[in-house]
């Protein structure tokens, strides 16, 4: 069975850091590029990151660039997003997201983890 | 910036009806479009990509249709099931993405 389980979430302190996890099973992670995704309390979903199924290309969201590192270990079917200097703004859910490619080059997320928590306060 | 729009934000219905929800690209993003659904404490589900094509395991009374700015996502016979958020998804500027804001289906 395909699955992505996310970990690493937490209580983060304003201007610190978390490392989160995307464990992937049942699939070769290597073939896929990954995104991750958030949602703030009440809010919508918010696309974050993208890295490539190398991991030689990473793409961020303007709010989080600079700040967020995307990263994966294709050995051992994980893929990684660092989260420095951390602000209110960016507590939320995230979520891990498989992309698959359509015939004419676009890719769309196709499997999902459950998500883990993220909370920056003092 | 492509902006995705869902209305209505919730949709009151009853099971076997059939409803439809619908999401607005404020541009054109061709038929590169998702639609999901989410319930709590579980990960989304795609549903639909293409912006018509059904996802392996989703039952035909689910269908998507639309291209440019305009899609629609409709649910016959609705399940007890089906009672959850629905959001849309653009991935014509991959590799970022834009979502709606979401609908919530309630019994």
């Amino acid at each position: 069975e395909v699955q992505l389980l996310e970990s690493g979430g937490g209580l983060g302190q304003p201007g610190g850091s978390l490392r989160l996890s995307c464990a992937a099973s049942g699939f070769n992670l290597m073939t896929y590029a990954m995104s991750w995704v958030r949602q703030a309390p009440g809010k919508g979903l918010e696309w974050v990151s993208t890295i490539s199924g190398t991991g030689g290309s990473t793409f961020y969201t303007d709010s989080v660039k600079g700040r967020f590192t995307i990263s994966r270990d294709n050995y051992i079917n994980t893929v990684y997003l660092q989260t420095d200097r951390l602000g209110a703004e960016d507590t939320a859910m995230y979520y891990c997201a498989r992309l698959v490619a359509t015939n004419n080059g676009y890719y769309y997320m196709d499997v999902w983890g459950k998500g883990i928590t993220v909370t920056v306060s003092s | 910036e492509i902006v995705m729009t869902q209305s209505p934000a919730t949709l009151s219905v009853s099971p076997g009806e059939r409803v439809t929800l619908s999401c607005r690209a404020s541009q054109s993003v061709s038929s590169n479009l998702a639609w999901y659904q989410q319930k709590p404490g579980q990960a989304p589900r795609l549903l639909i990509y293409g912006a018509s094509t059904r996802a392996t395991g989703i039952p035909g009374r689910i269908s998507g249709s639309g291209s440019g700015t305009e899609f629609t996502l409709t649910i016959s016979n609705l399940q007890s099931e089906d009672f959850a958020v629905y959001f849309c998804q653009q991935y014509n500027t991959w590799p970022s993405f834009a979502f709606g804001q979401g609908t919530k289906l309630e019994i």
